[in-house]
């Protein structure tokens, strides 16, 4: 299984700022993926990040608000942009355990809190 | 489009009692696997395990066993003799594999396991 870390594991931060969460994973992976989780809900994909390429992001979230770089095999970060209290999530990267079964490994997480 | 669905919010039972999780799913694919995941309040999220369609072998694993049941489209979770450290929410998860290589997992919206002394 992979390791994955995440920084920062919380922040608080102000209204109209950014915050960029990086994913750091112990082994080169292809496609790394950032999930939303608003508080007592369930995860939401935000997007995939493949290595080389520009992020796929699913329906309901863009590129504008939530720029991602994937530098290399074992990097990629996700910013939170122009933050309003409305974003106050954790934020998780995963990376695909097995990519035929789409089992994923996920960080430990990024709790943003919005004032 | 795929869809999984985890009717109990919220499942409050006392220590040393059995407990069931719900967990249905939809999907149009042939094949796919389903998960289940863990969620303490530190907030990480373990992976319990992994099912494919094919495998409809019911697991067990400790405390925990798992019933898959194809025909009813469900893929529940049971805790035996619970305890306190179960405390946690718990994710069910599908992913079907028909359009090739890997673009996330579709989760249930979770249920909230209160273990209580």
């Amino acid at each position: 299984s992979a390791v994955i870390s995440q920084k920062p594991s919380r922040d608080i931060c102000q209204r109209g700022t950014s915050l960029t969460i990086q994913c750091q994973v112990d082994s080169q992976v292809t496609m790394m993926f950032w999930y939303r989780q608003q508080p007592g809900q369930s995860l939401t994909l935000i997007a995939t990040a493949n290595q080389g390429s520009e992020a796929t992001y699913e329906s309901g979230f863009v590129i504008d608000k939530f720029p991602i770089s994937r530098p290399n095999l074992t990097f990629s970060t996700l910013t939170v942009s122009n933050l309003s209290p409305e974003d106050s999530s954790i934020y998780l990267c995963s990376v695909v355990g097995q990519e035929s079964t789409g089992e994923l490994f996920f960080g430990e997480g990024s709790r943003l809190t919005v004032l | 489009a795929q869809k999984v669905t985890q009717a109990q919010t919220e499942i409050s039972v006392v220590e040393k009692e059995d407990v069931t999780l719900d967990c249905v799913y939809e999907t149009r694919d042939t094949t796919y696997y389903l998960f289940w995941y863990k969620q303490p309040p530190s907030g990480e999220l373990v992976f319990l395990i992994r099912r494919n369609s094919f495998d409809e072998q019911n697991e067990i694993s400790g405390r925990y066993s798992w019933n898959f049941q194809k025909s009813t489209s469900s893929f529940n979770f049971t805790i035996t003799a619970s305890q306190v450290v179960d405390s946690a929410v718990y994710f069910c998860a599908l992913y079907g594999n028909s359009g090739g290589g890997a673009d996330g997992l579709t989760f249930g919206k979770g249920t909230h396991l209160i273990i209580q002394p």
